[in-house]
């Protein structure tokens, strides 16, 4: 069975903190992604990662970095948490840009 | 302008009756498309790829219409148990494979 597995399912952060959320994917996949969901904005694109060591901004990527050292593993990096970035954070991994995407359970992120 | 839209619903629709919805993309250069299912707290899964000749996958009619820049989704007999947000999604394979979500459309079936 498939996976992409997200390291939390509930995160609760103080505003200012660094904060790491972590995708793991066991289908070697070339592509990953970040979203970030709020209700009435649907899924937004915050990152997206075609192979190792590559980035590239999707299409909110202000106060938000990447990292992915490793083809398995992508990691979201809030450099400094502020209210506004809480939100349900979803992970996804794909193959190629024709073929299914397949998304983790997501991270309920609070920042107080 | 958003580069995919939706119309974001909710469509009430009585159970057994046909439901329909578009979603239209801004670039001509998008390259495969998707329909994504979405359920209350639970992240979304595939429901079925959109081809240029349209598809079909059981009582789901997919249709692209690459002229006018949307896709459909149409829903026969419906069931209670297709209540659920439904996602247009775009690659545009010119931007390293950017997968671009549409904000939904929300759909509720009813006895």
């Amino acid at each position: 069975d498939v996976k992409v597995t997200q390291s939390s399912r509930y995160l609760v952060k103080r505003t200012g903190e660094k904060v790491f959320l972590e995708c793991v994917q066991d289908m070697d996949h070339e592509n990953m992604f970040w979203y970030r969901q709020d209700p009435g904005l649907g899924l937004r694109l915050i990152y997206f990662s075609y192979d190792v060591k590559m980035k590239e901004k999707g299409d909110i990527p202000e106060g938000y970095s990447v990292s992915r050292e490793k083809k398995e593993r992508f990691s979201l990096i809030l450099e400094s948490a502020s209210t506004n970035q809480t939100s349900m954070y979803l992970c996804a991994s794909s193959q190629d840009g024709n073929t299914e995407a397949f998304f983790g359970q997501g991270t309920r992120l609070t920042v107080v | 302008r958003k580069e995919v839209e939706q119309d974001p619903g909710p469509f009430n629709v009585p159970e057994g009756a046909t439901v329909a919805f578009n979603c239209t993309y801004s670039n001509s250069a998008s390259q495969s498309f998707f329909w994504y299912r979405q359920d209350c707290r639970k992240e979304p899964k595939l429901l079925m790829s959109v081809y240029s000749s349209g598809n079909e996958d059981g009582r789901f009619t997919a249709q692209l219409n690459r002229a006018s820049q949307y896709i459909s989704l149409l829903i026969r007999d419906s069931k209670l148990s297709d209540s659920a947000t439904y996602l247009c999604v775009v690659n545009f394979k010119a931007a390293g494979n950017k997968l671009t979500f549409g904000g939904g459309t929300r759909v509720l079936v009813k006895p």
